[in-house]
């Protein structure tokens, strides 16, 4: 079974340009979450859909930050303009949640590499 | 808040080695759950077992073993005859009804040859 897909795998932009990432969750899974990880915080989660509504957005760093999941199998998050501070990895996790929370088992894309110089 | 502490920063051991690696949680909610996911160096997370509050068995799976403990507030892994394939970070997590996960800074553990 395909896991979470996760693209592109590696990103580098320059600053001030749009940066999107996508992700694919797995199949049957109607929870999405986004999070960055970074040397110094951490894994941190910007935002997590459940049945493709936005349930909690509190960690999104600021308005440069968007994600939208337009269905059941796909999301975007868009960081617009980047700066070299949004350099991290970014991964996407899915889950089979009944609930808008995330007891359920969080499976895990292998990251978008982000390189903003 | 829910809260989940990793004291060990990281870890070396000598491969065949048991090593343990520690995870305190703090909650108020009587139902929550405990993760722990495994970090190689390739980068991607991978899940290794889901425990929830009512069930305080341990858990076996080949070389890991899971001890949890509600007394003391803890969700202990213990790799035991280490290889070096296990060198990774291990990250605990906490999840609360309806709250997402919060995840521990993690371990690095490596195990040498």
């Amino acid at each position: 079974d395909a896991g979470v897909i996760q693209s592109p795998r590696h990103e580098v932009t320059e600053m001030g340009q749009e940066v999107t990432l996508r992700c694919k969750p797995i199949s049957g899974h109607n929870s999405l979450f986004w999070y960055r990880q970074t040397m110094m915080r951490g894994l941190e989660l910007l935002i997590y859909f459940n049945n493709n509504v936005p349930i909690d957005d509190s960690g999104m760093p600021e308005d440069r930050f968007s994600a939208k999941m337009p269905n059941a199998s796909f999301s975007t998050l868009k960081i617009q303009p980047s700066e070299p501070r949004d350099s991290a990895v970014y991964f996407c996790a899915s889950s089979f949640g009944q609930t808008s929370g995330s007891t359920d088992t969080q499976y895990f894309g292998p990251g978008t590499r982000l390189t903003v110089l | 808040a829910q809260k989940v502490t990793q004291a060990q920063t990281e870890i070396s051991v000598v491969e065949k080695e048991d090593v343990t690696l520690d995870c305190v949680y703090e909650t108020r909610d009587t139902t929550y759950y405990l993760f722990w996911y495994k970090q190689p160096p390739s980068g991607e997370l991978v899940f290794l077992i889901r425990r929830n509050s009512f069930d305080e068995q341990n858990e076996i799976s080949g070389r890991y073993s899971w001890n949890f403990q509600k007394s003391t507030s803890s969700f202990n892994f213990t790799i035991t005859a280490s290889q070096v394939v296990d060198s990774a970070v291990y990250f605990c997590a906490l999840s609360e009804a309806d709250t997402p996960l919060v995840f521990g800074k993690g371990t690095r553990l490596s195990v040498i040859a």
